[in-house]
């Protein structure tokens, strides 16, 4: 398994302003991705973030909009640009430990965002 | 897009009982995951199932297979105001590696 932290746990921004969400592994991974979970929904995903290559964005998600990093193997972060209430979602980042089970992902805690 | 379906959207039983969730897709999925998840935390994996037909049992959870890869079942026995949450289940996209797909989510409330 894998122990995967997010920081910041929870926020309250005001509309048009911008949040970096941290992800953090214990261990080396390829992939990690990002997903939203909206009040009351299910997980979507965003974007899939490997290390040495740009993000690769799923329908309905820009870069310009969430501009993701990953700068090295244990570490991504995901920015929620020029936000508006329509923003305000739980934010997960996972991992996937390939070689240990198929397709078995492992979720961090969430980002939980409130935009005013 | 591969759809996941579950069902029921809602369960609200009592301790003791027994209940069944349901996940259902039109596509073939290669292998699918079932997760729970509480409040304030991530989806935490309670089993993968690989194989058409397969079996899981963890504790009082069976997960099942169906023979054609396309649907999912998850039955707990005697279910526990601890086994309260979300349950979502989830496959991997055709196209996008690894990532998953989830469904919409069951959510039980088990009351004591």
């Amino acid at each position: 398994s894998a122990v995967i932290s997010q920081k910041p746990s929870r926020d309250i921004c005001q509309r048009g302003t911008s949040l970096t969400i941290q992800c953090q592994v214990d261990s080396q991974v390829t992939m990690m991705f990002w997903y939203r979970q909206q009040p009351g929904q299910s997980l979507t995903l965003i974007a899939t973030a490997n290390q040495g290559s740009e993000a690769t964005y799923e329908s309905g998600f820009v870069i310009d909009k969430f501009p993701i990093s990953r700068p090295n193997l244990t570490f991504s972060t995901l920015t929620v640009s020029n936000m508006s209430p329509e923003d305000s979602s739980i934010y997960l980042c996972s991992v996937d430990l390939s070689g240990s089970e198929a397709d078995t992902q492992y979720f961090g805690p969430g980002t939980r965002l409130t935009v005013l | 897009t591969q759809l996941l379906e579950q069902s029921p959207q809602f369960l609200s039983i009592q301790e003791g009982e027994n209940l069944t969730v349901y996940c259902n897709s039109s596509s073939v999925f290669s292998s699918l995951q079932w997760y729970r998840q509480e409040p304030g935390e991530g989806p935490v994996l309670l089993v993968t199932v690989v194989t058409g037909g397969e079996v899981k049992k963890l504790k009082r959870l069976t997960f099942q297979f169906g023979d054609a890869r396309k649907d999912s079942s998850l039955h707990i026995t005697a279910a526990q105001p601890g086994d309260t949450g979300l349950y979502l289940c989830a496959g991997p996209f055709s196209n996008s590696g690894y990532a998953l797909n989830f469904g919409k989510g069951t959510s039980l409330l088990v009351t004591p």
